[in-house]
């Protein structure tokens, strides 16, 4: 069964930094690439960003480009998302999700993290 | 970046009617298009791709269709799970990936 778990979310100042963890199991985690999609309150789907299989490709919404940082380690099948420079307006659950293994939609999702910025 | 508008924002059906949701893109994806289902609380669930194919474990009663930028899901004889908002998203032309703003089934 594939599991994906997110941890780290929280209540931050604007300006502040904070780190989200998605842990990964159940499945060849290096195989696939792994996406974060956020969701602000009462709002619909927003992507964000998406890291392939072997880290080698890496893109980024314009909305976090410059801010965000994502990174995994296929050793212990955990991906992660930095988060500087926060902003209200990046106040949302943010989901950890699996891409399917050829193309850009998504298979499996974690339960989401909250992060609020006020 | 393809613009993806759904409609209606809102969609009041009785159980065991059938629901018909629309998603059209700004321009062409060809067949690349996903449908989710989201409950309240609960993260999306992948219903289909490929614009026709099922997830694995979507029931029959979901059903995708579409090419090119006119897609529509349609939910035959609506059980009360349902009653959700549902989302497209293409994936054929990115950075970056797009949404949209999605459709709220109600019981009516």
């Amino acid at each position: 069964e594939v599991l994906l778990l997110e941890s780290g979310g929280g209540l931050v100042h604007p300006g502040e930094s904070l780190r989200l963890s998605c842990a990964a199991s159940g499945f060849t985690f290096s195989s696939y690439a792994m996406t974060w999609v956020r969701q602000a309150p009462g709002k619909g789907l927003e992507w964000v960003s998406t890291i392939s299989g072997s880290g080698g490709s890496i893109y980024y919404a314009d909305s976090v480009k410059g801010r965000f940082t994502i990174s995994r380690n296929n050793s212990k099948n955990t991906f992660s998302l930095q988060m500087n420079s926060l902003r209200a307006e990046d106040t949302a659950v943010y989901y950890c999700a699996r891409d399917s293994q050829w193309l850009a939609f998504f298979d499996n999702w974690g339960q989401g993290a909250l992060v609020t910025v006020s | 970046e393809i613009v993806m508008t759904q409609s209606p924002a809102t969609l009041s059906v009785s159980p065991g009617e059938r629901a018909t949701l629309s998603c059209r893109t700004s321009q062409s994806v060809s067949n690349n298009l996903a449908w989710y289902q989201q409950k309240p609380g609960q993260a999306p669930r992948l219903l289909i791709y490929g614009a026709s194919t099922r997830a694995t474990g979507i029931p029959a009663r979901f059903s995708g269709s579409g090419s090119g930028t006119e897609f529509t899901l349609t939910i035959t004889s609506l059980q009360s799970e349902d009653f959700a908002a549902y989302y497209c998203q293409q994936y054929y032309k990115w950075p970056p990936l797009t949404f949209g703003g999605g459709t709220k089934v109600e019981i009516k």
